[in-house]
């Protein structure tokens, strides 16, 4: 087992559609995170779990709607979203939140999201 | 908030030269860390510095962390095609207080082409 997996790799949806990307780590890590990455930006702090907690909303729309339900998995549940949310989504994990240890991220390969 | 540049933004260098990037930022950083991003996957932690000062080696890799605290150096020695990806600074003040407390901060990334 790699040490975070995300599916789907691929989504396409409508900006009626209602979609979700699964996040799971097989590291034991206790904080969870999501970032989105869109080309020639930085890496964007969407949301933040530790110890299944949400500790960290980084002012994003309601239509990212996040779910931690134990401290492996991770879920991005999609709705009404609009063309300018297409990028990849970056799932990763660490041992720790506001430590040196929560600098030490463990990635996923990405969910890269198209809205037509 | 905090936001780190790192440049150069791209480079194209044929393989067996050595590389050199940095990061600079108005801000002090108690951790520095590089993380590169193959093409199609999600970034893997390459070095992590923790000390002013600190020279770090990871194979031909070489990071520093800067006597100020505001900047970091990574050197990559007698490149290879394989490494071509986006290479990535982030910053982490994980002491307690200020704003900024236990937010890593990314930079926007440096694309490296390597011509055989």
């Amino acid at each position: 087992e790699t040490g975070v997996t995300q599916t789907p790799r691929h989504l396409v949806m409508g900006m009626t559609n209602k979609k979700s990307l699964k996040c799971e780590q097989h590291l034991g890590h206790n904080a969870m995170y999501w970032y989105k990455q869109s080309a020639k930006k930085p890496l964007e702090l969407m949301f933040v779990y530790s110890l299944e907690e949400r500790v960290e909303n980084n002012s994003v729309p309601s239509r990212f709607s996040p779910e931690c339900p134990n401290s492996s998995h991770l879920f991005l549940h999609l709705h009404t979203l609009q063309p300018e949310d297409s990028a990849l989504y970056l799932c990763a994990s660490s041992q720790g939140y506001k430590t040196s240890g929560g600098a030490l991220l463990f990635f996923g390969e990405g969910s890269r999201l198209t809205v037509l | 908030g905090q936001q780190l540049n790192q440049s150069p933004q791209s480079m194209f260098i044929q393989e067996g030269e050595d590389v050199s990037m940095n990061c600079t930022s108005s801000s002090i950083f108690n951790t520095w860390l590089w993380y590169k991003q193959d093409p199609g996957e999600g970034p893997v932690l390459l070095i992590a510095l923790y000390k002013a000062g600190e020279l770090t080696s990871n194979g031909r890799l070489t990071a520093q962390f800067g006597i100020t605290r505001k900047d970091s150096f990574l050197n990559i020695s007698a490149s290879i095609p394989s490494d071509v990806g986006i290479y990535f600074c982030a910053g982490l003040n994980s002491n307690a207080g200020g704003t900024s407390y236990g937010k890593l901060t990314f930079g926007q990334g440096t694309i490296l082409t390597v011509h055989p």
